[in-house]
């Protein structure tokens, strides 16, 4: 099966600092990228798109600046949660999708706590 | 706008029962329904996808109906277990080229042994 790696698993830092999430695709290539985030007891929220080569698909509500995501290779896309802030203490998960494939495989997920 | 809802959003059940999780969906125009287990701190698991053309999908003690024309989708677990407690999610994709998914609100399942 398809394998998505995330790193790190978790994650402190303080506040004013960035932090960044990287999403890889172990066994296949991933044109296409998806990050979420997910608060407590809460389902996931998708947060944007991310294409390799050109620039992500925002949700409406999701801060472009502060959430930058770059997906420079096939299998690499990085979320760098800029400036973070107590709010922006989340778990984020990245998704990806392998062609000819209908499923979706998901990476471990990120738990990010901003102090 | 599509909003996707589960019902209950918790259960508990003692081990052995046979028990049912329901997903329903706003906009019937959907590509294709998933089903997700989450283990707490974890990420997602694939259970089961049905395509919009299917009505269900089986494997092992897991069984998910979809039924487009109402919005509902089911997901049947048979002879519990404790190890399938963990939180359910349902997803639909919508139709069209997106690979977006829209996400349930999830269901914590409990199976007391």
């Amino acid at each position: 099966g398809a394998v998505v790696s995330q790193h790190p698993s978790w994650v402190i830092c303080k506040s004013g600092t960035s932090v960044k999430i990287e999403c890889r695709s172990l066994d296949f290539q991933a044109t296409t990228m998806f990050w979420y985030r997910q608060f407590p007891k809460q389902s996931l929220m998708l947060m944007a798109t991310s294409n390799e080569g050109s620039k992500a698909t925002y949700e409406q509500g999701v801060e472009k600046d502060k959430f930058l995501i770059n997906h420079a290779s096939l299998t690499l896309s990085t979320l760098t949660v800029t400036s973070a802030h107590p709010e922006d203490s989340s778990f984020y998960i990245c998704s990806a999708r392998r062609e000819g494939i209908e499923k979706l495989f998901f990476g471990s997920g990120t738990q990010l706590s901003v102090l | 706008k599509q909003e996707v809802t589960q019902i209950p959003a918790a259960l508990s059940v003692p081990e052995g029962e046979n028990l049912v999780l329901n997903c329903s969906f706003t906009d019937s125009a959907i590509y294709n329904l998933q089903w997700f287990r989450q283990d707490p701190g974890k990420g997602l698991t694939s259970l089961l996808l049905i395509q919009s053309s299917q009505r269900e999908q089986t494997s092992g003690r897991l069984n998910a109906s979809l039924d487009k024309s109402s919005g509902r989708s089911t997901l049947y677990i048979a002879a519990s277990q404790p190890g399938d407690s963990a939180t359910y999610l349902c997803a639909v994709r919508r139709g069209g080229a997106t690979n977006k998914l829209i996400f349930g609100t999830g269901t914590l399942l409990a199976v007391q042994p």
